[in-house]
């Protein structure tokens, strides 16, 4: 199992640009879950997906960012546009369906300048 | 809303001794917590978990304690190696399975 991938690994863009980030779950998971993680506020839940289904978005900054999940084994986060202070490391996570074991992918790190 | 937090945010120790990290946590309806491991460059790990009718669970050279009444969680690591280096944190969950993540400390471990 290759656990959960995320892509890019690191991403530069300057502010105004669409940034996708891109998630693979683990086979056989159906919850997905997308972090934003910085030094000031530590990880921040953004959206959670059950069988492709948001669940809650209450935790998505603003209506700049938005999270798909049109299958089982593909999410996107998308931010449009950027600004500098989304600069973060974003982590997808995936875990069986009401139950904690929650695998983590590497994340991405996004800077945008 | 209510927050995890920890008391420390740098440990630092020498390799071969014992380290605890503590962790607070604030809302009493937590009945699950969770310790994981973050590693430079990677996502954090599942390292061990305890539910609220526990107050101690052992693992492989870790051990964490749970003290409802003052609402207190703490990771012990035995022998301590340089590979335990990372930042730890404490989760808890009050039975949505959405776990709420504490702040993190860095553990430094000296050859």
């Amino acid at each position: 199992d290759a656990g959960v991938i995320q892509s890019p690994r690191h991403e530069v863009t300057e502010m105004g640009q669409e940034v996708t980030l891109r998630c693979k779950p683990i086979s056989g998971h159906n919850s997905l879950f997308w972090y934003r993680q910085t030094m000031m506020r530590g990880l921040e839940l953004l959206i959670y997906f059950n069988n492709n289904v948001p669940i809650d978005d209450s935790g998505m900054p603003e209506d700049r960012f938005s999270a798909k999940m049109p299958n089982a084994s593909f999410s996107t986060l998308k931010i449009q546009p950027s600004e500098p202070r989304d600069s973060a490391v974003y982590f997808c996570a995936s875990s069986p369906y009401k139950d904690y074991g929650y695998t983590f992918g590497s994340g991405t790190r996004l800077t945008v300048v | 809303g209510e927050s995890v937090g920890l008391h420390l945010p740098t440990l630092s120790v020498q390799e071969g001794d014992n380290s605890i990290i503590n962790c607070a946590y604030s809302n009493s309806a937590s009945d699950y917590f969770i310790w994981y491991k973050q590693e430079s460059g990677k996502g954090p790990q599942f390292i061990i978990d305890i539910r609220s009718n526990m107050d101690k669970r052992q693992g492989q050279r870790v051990t964490v304690l749970l003290n409802k009444t003052v609402k207190h969680l703490s990771l012990q690591i035995a022998a301590t190696q340089p590979g335990d280096s990372a930042v730890y944190f404490c989760a808890e969950s009050g039975g949505s399975y959405i776990p709420t993540f504490g702040r993190g400390t860095s553990l430094i471990v000296h050859p």
